[in-house]
């Protein structure tokens, strides 16, 4: 069965700092690779995509992501985090051509101003 | 990007009474519904899949009986959580995929706000 793996649940970074948010997943196939942030008391959001070519993706706010397939990872990073980005971040895997999403379980982010 | 909407945004209620969710989308045509739950400090976990106008599939463990699920409609699917039980205290969150006016709105899963069940 598919899984994520994400190895931080908490994070406290002071601002500025650089961020770096592991995932790793567990599928033999080809996957859709998805990371998606929950700002408090609102709807998951989705930061970046990864479907196909080039394995580092831009997202929003500042976010990247890199697929390294080899090691069936798609970290997360940002150079330089802000108060705002204070949430919570999934990595999620779907198959490809299904639409059934697998989460990790999150990783909380404080940012300390 | 498309909207799911999920009402109500909290509930709580007593043990043994049944509470509907309901989850809506906006500007698309919701043709695949999902519920998640989510436990404190944990993932979302799927429970079902619902295609309108269908019955719902449901993944391994979930009660179908307990948590019913309606797709009557191309833009709302509704969760009944029956008989609930303090054990059913969670966070529910739908998404949808389907149709829009430009095309499928597929290629990502877009999300509810999510309610917060306390069952007491």
């Amino acid at each position: 069965a598919q899984s994520v793996s994400q190895h931080n649940h908490h994070v406290i970074l002071s601002e500025a700092a650089s961020l770096e948010l592991g995932c790793n997943y567990s599928y033999g196939g080809t996957v859709n690779l998805f990371w998606y942030v929950q700002y408090p008391g609102q709807h998951l959001q989705l930061l970046l995509k990864y479907f196909s070519g080039d394995p580092l993706v831009k997202g929003i706010k500042g976010f990247e992501a890199e697929f390294i397939k080899s090691k069936f990872s798609f970290n997360l990073r940002k150079p330089s985090v802000q108060w705002s980005d204070t949430a919570e971040y999934f990595c999620a895997v779907n198959v490809a051509g299904t639409y059934k999403y697998i989460f990790g379980t999150g990783t909380r982010l404080k940012v300390l101003a | 990007g498309a909207v799911v909407s999920q009402h109500p945004s909290w509930v709580i209620c007593k043990s043994g009474t049944s509470v509907k969710i309901e989850c809506r989308s906006l500007d698309f045509q919701a043709t695949t519904m999902f519920w998640y739950r989510q436990f404190p400090k944990q993932s979302l976990m799927l429970m079902a899949t619902s295609n309108e106008g269908s019955k719902a599939t449901y993944e391994q463990g979930v009660e179908k009986d307990k948590f019913l699920i309606n797709h009557a409609s191309l833009t709302l699917s509704t969760l009944t959580v029956t008989s609930a039980h303090p054990e059913d205290s969670s966070f529910y969150i739908c998404s949808a995929t389907g149709w829009g006016s430009q095309g499928p709105v597929n290629t990502e899963a877009f999300f509810g706000q999510g309610t917060r069940l306390t069952v007491v």
